[in-house]
């Protein structure tokens, strides 16, 4: 059974560029979160997808922006990168509705910006 | 005041001690709280997730929650050079998936053999 598939594995981009990172959630999710790790620093929240739609946003701008196709998949965009934007992007998936917290973590995306 | 509390460390032990990590946290409303394993270059993986105060076991690992105080604790028995990793708490507000977690910044654990 795969879990979280991200892609791709690193990135370098230059300020001011546009990058698309892609996430395929665990078979049988159907939620999928997106969370920025900077270096030596803990997960921050950009936001949630569910039924295709953006459920939740974290105190992120408008330069984040995501989508969410119906096989659940999900790819999250930002535009006109900025050197604050180098971090470790890691995408998480979990069932919808109650119960026991499912939250599956892929493996990142680093996205170095030069 | 940060909503999540963590000591980064670096946090170095001898191979079979106890080890114990710690989170405070400022919002009352967290009712969800857990434990993440984050080894180098990895995703965090799910260790332990309670929701009541009290404890819960998971074979070497202990999750300890105190609500009154505000406080998390993992405590992990003989540890072993592969429990070297990361440890991020979380806690979230709302139960199943529509809540967003809020991380503590990670404690890094090294397990001398």
């Amino acid at each position: 059974d795969a879990g979280v598939t991200q892609s791709p594995t690193h990135l370098i981009k230059t300020r001011g560029q546009q990058v698309t990172l892609r996430c395929s959630p665990k078979s049988g999710h159907d939620t999928v979160s997106w969370y920025q790790q900077a270096l030596g620093q803990g997960p921050q929240f950009i936001f949630q997808y569910y039924e295709e739609e953006e459920r939740q946003r974290g105190n992120f701008p408008d330069r984040f922006s995501g989508h969410q196709f119906p096989n659940y998949s999900s790819e999250l965009n930002v535009n006109a990168l900025l050197l604050g934007d180098s971090a470790l992007y890691l995408c998480a998936s979990s069932p919808s509705g109650q119960g026991d917290y499912g939250y599956t973590f892929g493996s990142g995306t680093r996205l170095t910006v030069v | 005041q940060k909503e999540v509390e963590q000591d980064p460390g670096p946090l170095s032990v001898p191979e079979g001690a106890i080890v114990s990590l710690n989170c405070t946290y400022s919002n009352s409303a967290f009712q969800y709280f857990m434990w993440y394993r984050q080894y180098s270059r990895k995703g965090p993986e799910l260790l332990m997730y309670t929701y009541s105060s009290g404890n819960k076991e998971d074979g070497r690992f202990t999750a300890q929650v105190d609500k009154s105080s505000k406080y998390i604790s993992l405590f992990i028995r003989d540890s072993q050079p592969s429990d070297s990793a990361t440890y991020l708490c979380a806690m979230v507000i709302y139960g199943g998936s529509q809540g967003n977690l809020i991380f503590g910044k990670g404690t890094k654990l090294s397990v001398k053999p």
